[in-house]
């Protein structure tokens, strides 16, 4: 497809379980980006990768929180030992190269955790 | 540090009203400014952008103006219809190194026909 596609749509999980988020980028874009929605706080970064590596982790929350990212496109962000509070729309975005390429988003993943 | 700070939602107008959605913010550096929608059961989207003070963007009728003395990017509109029922945030990228968007909390808009 053209756009950011990410699975699934819809994950419900209990509490203690783990999960794995699925991004497929644009192709041809080598940033790659993730950002959480929630009610209490709002659209927040996450995390932001460069090909294959991650120079800025800064918004993962907790040590629970990981993600990578392989062959320069796919990237997966898991979530271990699930709590009520993770429960949130998980966006995946992408752009090109250079000084501000616009971020195009996925239709998100939305995270229920019992 | 980098913050945007959005009028508060709920925005209920009727159709062909003027609309008005305060947007502020806080940054180190020199930031590029933005408007996002969301409208519902979709993803989010680029509206338009503006990447240095006294830029105006503007797309569907919409238009923001980079204000640097006053910190501001207050989106408008000057008669709105029914489709441009959505929520709207503003936010800012800061390049350093990470491309990473500051959002505002987002204004919810209903527009009644």
């Amino acid at each position: 497809g053209a756009g950011v596609s990410q699975s699934p749509s819809n994950k419900v999980t209990e509490k203690g379980k783990d999960v794995e988020l699925r991004c497929d980028p644009i192709s041809g874009h080598t940033a790659l980006y993730w950002y959480r929605q929630s009610l209490g706080q709002g659209l927040e970064f996450l995390i932001y990768f460069q090909g294959n590596s991650a120079p800025d982790k800064s918004g993962l929350p907790s040590d629970r929180f990981s993600a990578e990212r392989t062959g320069g496109s796919v990237s997966t962000l898991t979530i271990q030992r699930t709590q009520q509070e993770d429960s949130a729309v998980y966006l995946c975005a992408s752009s090109g190269q250079g000084a501000y390429n616009e971020q195009f988003f996925g239709p998100g993943t939305r995270l229920t955790v019992l | 540090g980098n913050s945007v700070t959005q009028m508060e939602g709920p925005v209920t107008l009727s159709e062909e009203a003027f609309l008005t959605i305060n947007c502020t913010y806080t940054a180190t550096g020199y930031p590029s400014l933005f408007w996002y929608v969301q409208y519902p059961g979709e993803g989010l989207q680029l509206l338009l952008k503006a990447t240095k003070a006294d830029d105006k963007g503007s797309n569907k009728g919409f238009e923001a103006t980079y204000r640097k003395e006053t910190t501001s990017f207050h989106l408008e509109k000057g008669s709105v219809q029914v489709s441009d029922s959505a929520v709207y945030f503003c936010a800012l990228v800061v390049f350093q190194g990470a491309q990473k968007l500051v959002f505002g909390q987002g204004t919810r808009l209903t527009i009644n026909p």
